[in-house]
């Protein structure tokens, strides 16, 4: 298996436009969780999903962001409209059951 | 609300010493606990899961301890090498299925 695969790697956008990123987790895994890294505050917890369905939305900042999950191989995160305070890496991390959790590559979003 | 603190936040070391992170979390109230790895520009890769009824788990150099009552785990790293130099998080799973990170240790290996 790839592993979680992300895109794009790298983002660079202006204030006030929409970014979409997006994730494929390891097949066969139920649990997909999508996570910000900033100097300051570390690894936060957006959102996550079980069997596509989102469980757990309150580490979202605000409205401006929204996950979807159509189907067991895809998920998006998007940002409408972006600004600089959103920049940051973005993981997607997937796992099964209980199991280990495995993070993808990250998204480095930069809102000048 | 579940805290995750590590200490210390950086360290420096030279090649061939022995090392102890230490993880601390304010509720004993966990599923499970990971160690894991992040290199610069990277995502993270998972060193040790320790299940909440385990008191610790060994892989190759490395030793992971809880001490669940206390809040507390240590990773241990025997032998360290510069390929070691990385940041170290940890992060407990609470009884909701999230994880919680701490802010990681970022460690430099001299040769």
């Amino acid at each position: 298996d790839a592993g979680v695969i992300q895109s794009p790697r790298h983002e660079v956008t202006e204030m006030g436009q929409e970014v979409t990123l997006r994730c494929k987790p390891i097949s066969g895994h139920d649990y997909l969780f999508w996570y910000r890294q900033t100097m300051m505050r570390g690894l936060e917890l957006l959102i996550y999903f079980n069997n596509n369905v989102p469980i757990d939305d309150s580490g979202m900042p605000e409205d401006r962001f929204s996950a979807k999950m159509p189907n067991a191989s895809f998920s998006t995160l998007k940002i409408q409209p972006s600004e600089p305070r959103d920049s940051a890496v973005y993981f997607c991390a997937s796992r099964q059951g209980s199991e280990t959790q495995y993070f993808g590559p990250g998204t480095r979003l930069l809102v000048l | 609300k579940q805290e995750v603190t590590q200490i210390p936040a950086a360290l420096s070391v030279p090649e061939g010493e022995n090392l102890v992170l230490n993880c601390s979390f304010t509720d004993s109230a966990i599923y499970n606990l990971q160690w894991f790895r992040q290199d610069p520009g990277k995502g993270l890769t998972s060193l040790l899961l320790i299940q909440s009824s385990q008191r610790e788990q060994t892989s190759g150099r490395l030793n992971a301890s809880l001490d669940k009552s206390s809040g507390r785990s240590t990773l241990y790293i025997a032998a360290s090498q510069p390929g070691d130099s990385a940041t170290y998080l940890c992060a407990v799973k609470d009884q909701g299925g999230k994880l919680i990170f701490g802010q990681g240790t970022e460690l430099s290996v001299k040769p």
